[in-house]
C-alpha cells in the first residue's frame, strides 16, 4: 500500500522554529512536496524536493533524504499567519502525475 | 492569470441525484487534476488530463464517476446515483509544463453535501 506519516498536531510560539516530519511508503517515488491549506482554503503549494538534500524558500525550507523515505518542513520566525495544516505529497511516479497526500499537520502558532 | 476556479462553490444533493461540477484551470495550463477531500484528511486523487486526454484514474473512482476535458480547457467531473459517502469537498488543480509539472495550483474547491 501507500501510506505517509506526519504528526496531527504541532504547537509553537510566534518567532520559533518548528519541524515537520514526513516518513513515506510508496510504490514508487519521483519526488516530495510541501503544501498549506488555511481552514476553509485550497491546498498551496510551497516546496518540492525530487533530490537529497535541503531547498530553502524564505522562512521555510524543506529537506529530503530518499534513502531513509524521510523529508521534513522546517518553518522558521513563525507568525501567526502560518497557523494552517500543512501536507507531505509524494509523486509516486514522473512530476505532474498523482500526488499521494499525508493527512496533514495542523500548526498552531500562539503569541 | 486569475487562478483555477470550480463552480458551484456548494451543492446540497439528496442521496440518489446526479451531479456535475466544473473546474476552469489557469488559461495554458496542460494538466488538470481532480481530487477529494473530507474533513481531517488530505486531499485524494481521483483522476488526471493532459489537455484532454484521461491519462490516469484512482481505483476511488467507481463506474458512477465520470470526468471529461472535452476541448483541453475546463473540466467537468460527474456522480451519478450520489451516496452519502460521496459527501466532501472536490478539489481541482492544474499544472504546467513550463513549471516542469511541480507545482499544483489548486481551486476553492466545491464542497458536496449529499442527504
Amino acid at each position: 500500500g501507500q501510506s505517509l506519516e506526519q504528526p496531527s498536531e504541532v504547537t509553537a510560539v510566534e518567532g520559533a522554529i518548528v519541524q515537520i516530519n514526513c516518513t513515506y511508503q510508496t510504490s514508487g517515488f519521483y519526488g516530495l512536496s510541501w503544501y498549506q491549506q488555511h481552514d476553509g482554503g485550497a491546498p498551496t503549494f510551497l516546496s518540492y524536493n525530487a533530490l537529497d538534500g535541503l531547498e530553502e524558500t524564505g522562512r521555510f525550507s524543506s529537506f529530503l533524504s530518499r534513502s531513509d523515505s524521510y523529508g521534513y518542513l522546517l518553518l522558521q520566525e513563525l507568525q501567526m499567519k502560518d497557523s494552517a495544516s500543512y501536507f507531505c505529497a509524494v509523486s509516486a511516479n514522473q512530476a505532474g502525475t498523482a500526488l499521494i497526500f499525508g493527512k496533514g499537520t495542523t500548526l498552531s502558532v500562539s503569541s | 492569470d486569475t487562478g483555477v476556479s470550480q463552480d458551484p462553490r456548494h451543492k446540497i444533493t439528496k442521496r440518489g441525484q446526479n451531479v456535475t461540477f466544473r473546474c476552469d484551470p489557469i488559461s495554458e495550463h496542460n494538466r488538470l487534476y481532480w481530487y477529494r477531500q473530507t474533513l481531517g484528511q488530505g486531499p485524494e486523487f481521483l483522476t488526471y488530463f493532459q489537455n484532454e486526454a484521461q491519462l490516469e484514474k484512482s481505483r476511488l473512482l467507481s463506474d458512477r464517476f465520470s470526468a471529461e476535458r472535452p476541448k483541453g480547457s475546463f473540466s467537468t467531473l460527474e456522480i451519478q446515483r450520489t451516496e452519502q459517502g460521496d459527501s466532501a469537498m472536490y478539489l481541482c488543480a492544474s499544472s504546467s509544463i513550463k513549471d516542469g509539472f511541480y507545482e499544483q495550483y489548486f481551486g476553492p474547491g466545491t464542497r458536496l453535501t449529499v442527504t
